[in-house]
Order: C-alpha cells, then sequence, then structure tokens
C-alpha cells in the first residue's frame, strides 16, 4: 500500500483477555517501530525491528507485551492480561533504513480501550 | 539514554503570525531530529527533519534549526494559518531509537 497500514483501528476488550495489533509497513522499509500514546500524552518507544537482527525490546513495559515481525514485513503486537492502563493509541512507523535516517512514517494507530 | 524536552506544552498565536517550538536533547551522539505533526485521531505526520551536519533547514513556511553545541532545536513557522493547529513533536535519534518530546499543542486563531 502507500502508507503503514495498521488494524484495527479501535479494539476495545475486557480486563484480562489477549488482544493483537497488527501493523503492515510500507513496502520495501526495513525498519519497524512500535510507540504507545497514552491520552494527551507523548509517544512511549516500544520495540523496534530492523530486519533480520534481533528486536529492541528495552521500551516493552512488562511481560505481557510481546510483537513479531514475520518475513521482515507484516508485525503483531500483542497484548497478553489487558489491564485498564493498557488504554491507549498504539502506533506503528516504519522507515527505509535503521534509525528513521531516511524518515519514519507513522500509520494512523489502534485505540485500544480496556473495560 | 535520550532524553528530550519539548517547551512550550501549548502555543497560541493569532493567524499570520510566527511560532516558534524549542526543544533540548542529552545524548550528544544524537544525529538526526525530525518534527512531527498530528491532526486529531490521526497518526504523527513527518512535516521536516534535520541531520547534526546541518545547522538550518527551510520549507517554505516552516524552518528548522539546530545547536550542537547546546543541544537543542527548534521548529519556526511563519505566517500561520488556521490549518496549522494541531500537536506537533521534535524527536531525537538516539542508538537507532526516535525519542520524542512530550508535544506542543499549537492553535492558530483566525
Amino acid at each position: 500500500g502507500a502508507g503503514v497500514s495498521q488494524s484495527p483501528s479501535n479494539k476495545v476488550t475486557e480486563k484480562g483477555k489477549d488482544v493483537e495489533l497488527r501493523c503492515d509497513p510500507i513496502s520495501g522499509h526495513t525498519a519497524l517501530y512500535w510507540y504507545r500514546q497514552s491520552l494527551g500524552q507523548g509517544l512511549e518507544f516500544l520495540i523496534y525491528f530492523q530486519g533480520n537482527s534481533a528486536p529492541d525490546k528495552s521500551g516493552l513495559p512488562s511481560d505481557r507485551f510481546s510483537a513479531e515481525r514475520t518475513g521482515g514485513s507484516v508485525s503483531t503486537l500483542t497484548i497478553q492480561r489487558t489491564q485498564q492502563e493498557d488504554s491507549a493509541v498504539y502506533l506503528c512507523a516504519s522507515s527505509l533504513s535503521r534509525g528513521h535516517s531516511s524518515g519514519a512514517f507513522f500509520g494512523q494507530g489502534t485505540r485500544l480501550t480496556v473495560v | 539514554g535520550e532524553n528530550v524536552e519539548q517547551h512550550p506544552s501549548t502555543l497560541s498565536v493569532q493567524e499570520g503570525d510566527s511560532a516558534v517550538i524549542k526543544c533540548t536533547y542529552s545524548d550528544s551522539a544524537s544525529n538526526y531530529f525530525p518534527w512531527y505533526k498530528q491532526e486529531l485521531g490521526k497518526g504523527p505526520q513527518l512535516i521536516i527533519d534535520i541531520r547534526s551536519n546541518v545547522g538550518e533547514k527551510k520549507d517554505q513556511r516552516i524552518a528548522v534549526t539546530l545547536n550542537k553545541t547546546a543541544k537543542h532545536f527548534s521548529l519556526h513557522i511563519t505566517e500561520t494559518q488556521p490549518e496549522d493547529s494541531a500537536v506537533y513533536f521534535c524527536a531525537a535519534r538516539s542508538t537507532d531509537k526516535l525519542i520524542f518530546g512530550t508535544g506542543t499543542r499549537l492553535q492558530v486563531f483566525p
């Protein structure tokens, strides 16, 4: 596609359930990032994938959070046993090369609400 | 790790006036500084960026300046228009991660 695509755009889930958020990066982009944005707040780094290298998971807030990137393209962010504090917009970004040096492009985000 | 501070948190200007948003960073090794505009309900959009070997960059009504010695960089918007109203984020690249400032909500009044 022309841009980064995220699905679903909105997700409401019950506390304790697992959720999966999907990101389709721009074709050919080797770097992929997940960020979290709480209401009215800045962007919190979660995880970074670059090519076939081991991902940088240093931003994941707990072991309930995990992410995969299959075939160097699509990525899935999984949150297990969701808590109310997980409610936020989850943003995915991709860039042509490592470290955003060529500019990073964001998707529209997935708004997660845990009730 | 990198820490990025951004000021002001809110900024209101009259249409046609200029707006300036300032950021400071802590990691002297940071070498790439993009600015993003985020409109309500949308993802951040890259509007301009600057690399550490450049002091200033302009794109129509938008300019960014970088002072590596002082470790600060600024976004300048001239001749502001109501459609410039949005939240603006600065960021600095450190060890392959983009670390973002906390954002500035810009309101341009007609």
